[in-house]
């Protein structure tokens, strides 16, 4: 079985300051992983995603996210916040069979 | 390229009473997953669909059912509603030729409220 823990409810930054969303998994099998951000009212849209290819994923906005596979990790980080960042991260684990979302993180941007 | 669509967006329904939800995958997408995602949490996979039929489930009961038509177009019924079934539910649509980590690709939802 797996599952994922996403290890904030809730994270504030300022305007211009970086972003770390933390993120541990478990799984049996070689994961792949995303990240998802849901804004208010909206659905989810992927923000970038591992599988098992560079460690070090690039994604859409800034956000960038590393596999570290000792650590059972995949933190999502942003060098810079912006307002528009104010949402709900999710942090997924999947293998072929399924698909398991973490409780989520609300991250809050202050200006 | 119209995304992935859902109706209604809103729906309030009685205890008891059953429910529709209606999902149109992204152009090019054969698969249809359906999730629950009650207030404050993360979304909860419910079902797929591939090729009109179920291929994969959740831990829901049987009260919860769908279909896909031969155009991947796709129906989550649930019916005897609970109170407890107040929530987001979200379609999501894939390539079943996408591979291993299969990204997928999420409607807007639809916001189910039983009283």
């Amino acid at each position: 079985a797996q599952s994922v823990t996403q290890l904030d409810s809730h994270v504030s930054v300022s305007e211009g300051t970086p972003v770390l969303l933390r993120c541990n998994y478990s799984s049996s099998y070689s994961p792949s992983l995303f990240w998802y951000v849901q804004h208010p009212n909206k659905g989810l849209q992927l923000l970038l995603k591992y599988t098992s290819a560079a460690t070090l994923v690039k994604g859409i906005n800034g956000f960038e996210a590393e596999f570290k596979k000792s650590e059972t990790s995949f933190h999502l980080t942003k060098p810079s916040a912006h307002m528009s960042d104010a949402a709900e991260y999710f942090c997924v684990v999947s293998d072929l069979n399924d698909m398991r979302f973490g409780a989520g993180t609300r991250l809050t941007v202050k200006p | 390229d119209a995304g992935v669509t859902q109706s209604p967006t809103h729906l309030i329904k009685t205890r008891g009473q059953q429910v529709t939800l209606r999902c149109s995958p992204k152009s090019g997408h054969d698969t249809v997953s359906w999730y629950q995602q009650a207030l404050g949490q993360g979304p909860q996979f419910i079902f797929q669909y591939y090729e009109e039929e179920e291929r994969q489930r959740g831990n829901f009961p049987d009260r919860f059912s769908g279909h896909q038509f031969p155009n991947y177009s796709s129906e989550l019924n649930v019916n005897a509603l609970l109170l407890g079934d107040s929530a987001l539910y979200l379609c999501a649509s894939s390539s079943s030729g996408a591979g291993p980590g299969y990204e997928q690709y999420f409607g807007p939802g639809t916001r189910l409220t039983v009283t």
